[in-house]
């Protein structure tokens, strides 16, 4: 059973275009993670949310947590090439525990 | 501040052999984790040390899999014998005691022949 959903599990899109990535669950979570892996290389860390509606903003990316940390969104403008790569949304019922969901590849080109 | 370390980065070997996959974290993270990451998945728990003992290794494949951290600081994993459904990427993590945030390594490329 795959506790974290996310979608779409493939994106391709051309560069300059605005695109969003869900997280959806059924569980809530003390906070939701956000991690973007190149091949070859291990996810790397973009943001932490732990309340309810809290939105984080990294440069063209923003992210949202549900108001009943259950889901989260992750809406990326203007992409750029340099933004391919899968994204993991992985969420924390208690520090030190992660459960990952199976990612969205995102392809940009150019 | 010096990242997770991993090696080897790739390894090919035949059904049935023996393989160790080496890690150092962070320095000062007490939390040590290993996760599969089979292709088109994300990645899952193998199991997470805190110092030098076992908190989590319900999902370790016990019969093949084993995993240590003797001192508190690297960690090994193994995997005796392999199998073909074992070709996967490997990858350690490491965090500290009081937060959410976990870094990766850049893994373990693992492809059972």
């Amino acid at each position: 059973t795959q506790l974290l959903e996310q979608s779409p599990q493939f994106l391709s899109i051309q560069e300059g275009e605005n695109l969003t990535v869900y997280c959806n669950s059924s569980s809530v979570f003390s906070s939701l993670q956000w991690y973007r892996q190149e091949p070859g290389e291990g996810p790397v860390l973009l943001v932490t949310v732990v309340t309810g509606g809290e939105v984080k903003k990294l440069k063209r990316l923003t992210f949202q947590f549900g108001d009943a940390r259950k889901d989260s969104s992750l809406h990326i403008t203007a992409a750029q090439p340099g933004d391919t790569g899968l994204y993991l949304c992985a969420g924390a019922r208690t520090v030190n525990k992660l459960v990952f969901g199976a990612g969205t590849i995102l392809r940009v080109k150019s | 501040e010096a990242g997770v370390a991993q090696s080897p980065r790739y390894k090919i070997i035949e059904k049935r052999q023996s393989v160790a996959f080496w890690c150092n974290p962070i320095s000062g993270h007490a939390t040590l984790y290993w996760y599969q990451q089979i292709l088109g998945q994300g990645p899952k728990l193998l199991i997470q040390f805190q110092n030098n003992g076992v908190v989590d290794d319900s999902q370790l494949p016990k019969d093949r899999f084993s995993a240590e951290r003797l001192k508190g600081v690297d960690s090994t994993l193994k995997i005796q014998p392999a199998k073909l459904e074992d070709s996967a990427v490997y990858l350690c993590a490491s965090s500290s005691s009081q937060t959410y945030e976990q870094y990766f390594g850049p893994g373990t490329r693992l492809t059972v022949t």
